[in-house]
């Protein structure tokens, strides 16, 4: 199993640009999440999901947005990219509601804007 | 409003010893608690957890303490190792809900010396 992977793992982007950050996962996990973590904090969830279909706003959603067609992938959309974006991505994925509630992470996108 | 905090951003302790990392949370609806490692330029996995109905989980070298009445958790290392140097998350969750939201705390860097 590759777990949960993650494209692009850098990218730079000027102010007002658009991209599109891949999340796939390969465990038939129902549950998904969005994170991002800027220097010296914790991680911030950004968007979650607990199905295909089925995607909710966490603690800081403004500025992303999210699909969820699939059980395996998760992509996170950033429309009219500003510096504040400038972070470090993290993709997730648990089995939430079989009474263990570790997720598992992709390696991270480095995202920069300039 | 920090739910989930960890007040000391570095720990540094000496190969053998014991390493004590520290958590409190504010939210009383939490009641399963987990530790992260995160290495440089990789995802955040998963140490060790705790429910709300036990006071200890040991797993190995890895003990997680949790005293509900004063909203505190801890993590015990030992003996502490090099490869151990990492930064520490906790984390936690109200099982009720059901949907495996974690709220992570800022993050210890533990440093192991040789």
């Amino acid at each position: 199993n590759a777990g949960v992977t993650q494209t692009p793992k850098f990218r730079i982007l000027k102010i007002g640009q658009s991209m599109t950050l891949q999340c796939t996962q390969d465990m038939n996990h129902n549950y998904m999440y969005w994170y991002r973590q800027d220097p010296g904090m914790g991680l911030k969830l950004i968007y979650y999901s607990v199905g295909a279909g089925i995607t909710d706003k966490g603690e800081v959603p403004n500025g992303y947005n999210v699909s969820r067609s699939t059980t395996e992938d998760f992509p996170l959309r950033l429309e009219l990219a500003a510096p504040s974006q400038t972070s470090v991505y993290f993709c997730a994925s648990s089995y939430a509601n079989m009474g263990s509630y570790e997720q598992y992470f992709g390696p991270g996108t480095r995202l920069t804007v300039t | 409003d920090q739910q989930v905090k960890q007040n000391s951003p570095s720990l540094s302790v000496q190969e053998g010893r014991i390493s004590i990392l520290n958590c409190d949370y504010t939210n009383s609806m939490f009641d399963y608690f987990l530790w992260y490692k995160k290495y440089p330029a990789e995802g955040p996995t998963f140490l060790i957890s705790i429910s709300s109905i036990k006071d200890k989980n040991e797993d190995g070298r890895f003990t997680v303490f949790l005293n509900k009445s004063a909203k505190h958790l801890s993590l015990h290392i030992v003996p502490s190792q090099p490869g151990d140097s990492a930064v520490y998350f906790c984390a936690a969750t109200p099982t009720s809900g059901n949907t495996g939201k974690l709220i992570f705390g800022q993050g210890t860097t533990l440093q192991v010396k040789p």
